[in-house]
């Protein structure tokens, strides 16, 4: 059974930009959350979808968004990038809403120049 | 005072060792107890997911909490060098994802 998969593995930005992760769940799976991971401040929660619905937001700014399509997969959008974004972006997928059981993929490891 | 304080290591060990690695938290609204195991490079993987109090056991694993004192293990036997990794503990006042607060995780060597 294939994981949880997220593409780019890396990548590199420039202050300013905008970049787009995806992130496609375990087969079957219909909720997807979001973290950030840092040094500083560890894992962050970001957003969790379900059913193409976001069902609670953490506390980031309003430049982090994202999506989830009726196929379950996920994207997640940062806009205007700062310095401060560079971090390991996390994609996790549980088969129900509301579960702690998460299954991560691998990241996107994004950096800002 | 932290929520979740976990000693961040690193520790070293040899193979076959008894590993024990603990947090402690603050917030006793937590009901659900978690052990992550992240390899570098990769992202956090579960090991062990539990609600009550008490021990929990999965081969080599053993996850132990202790809510009266804020207090959760886990701990390894026969250690393997493929054991190493950061190992984050992970809690949640029920069951959600948006919920779950993370240690700083506890970087585990173990010498071969």
């Amino acid at each position: 059974k294939a994981g949880v998969t997220q593409t780019p593995r890396y990548l590199i930005k420039t202050r300013g930009q905008q970049v787009t992760l995806s992130c496609s769940p375990i087969s079957g799976h219909r909720s997807v959350s979001w973290y950030q991971q840092t040094p500083g401040q560890g894992l962050q929660f970001l957003f969790e979808y379900f059913s193409e619905t976001q069902r609670n937001k953490g506390n980031f700014p309003g430049r982090f968004s994202g999506r989830q399509f009726s196929n379950s997969r996920s994207e997640m959008n940062v806009s205007t990038l700062e310095l401060g974004d560079s971090a390991l972006y996390l994609c996790a997928s549980s088969r129900f809403e509301g579960t702690g059981e998460l299954f991560f993929g691998e990241g996107s490891r994004l950096t800002v120049l | 005072q932290k929520e979740v304080e976990q000693d961040p290591g690193p520790l070293s060990v040899p193979e076959g060792a008894i590993v024990s690695l603990n947090c402690t938290y603050s917030n006793s609204a937590f009901q659900y107890f978690m052990w992550y195991r992240q390899y570098s490079r990769k992202g956090p993987e579960l090991l062990m997911y539990t609600y009550s109090s008490g021990n929990k056991e999965d081969g080599r694993f053993t996850a132990q909490v202790d809510k009266s004192s804020k207090y959760i293990s886990l701990f390894i036997r026969d250690s393997q060098p493929s054991d190493s990794a950061t190992y984050l503990c992970a809690f949640s006042p029920y069951s959600s994802a948006s919920k779950i607060i993370f240690g700083s995780g506890t970087r585990l060597s173990i010498r071969p």
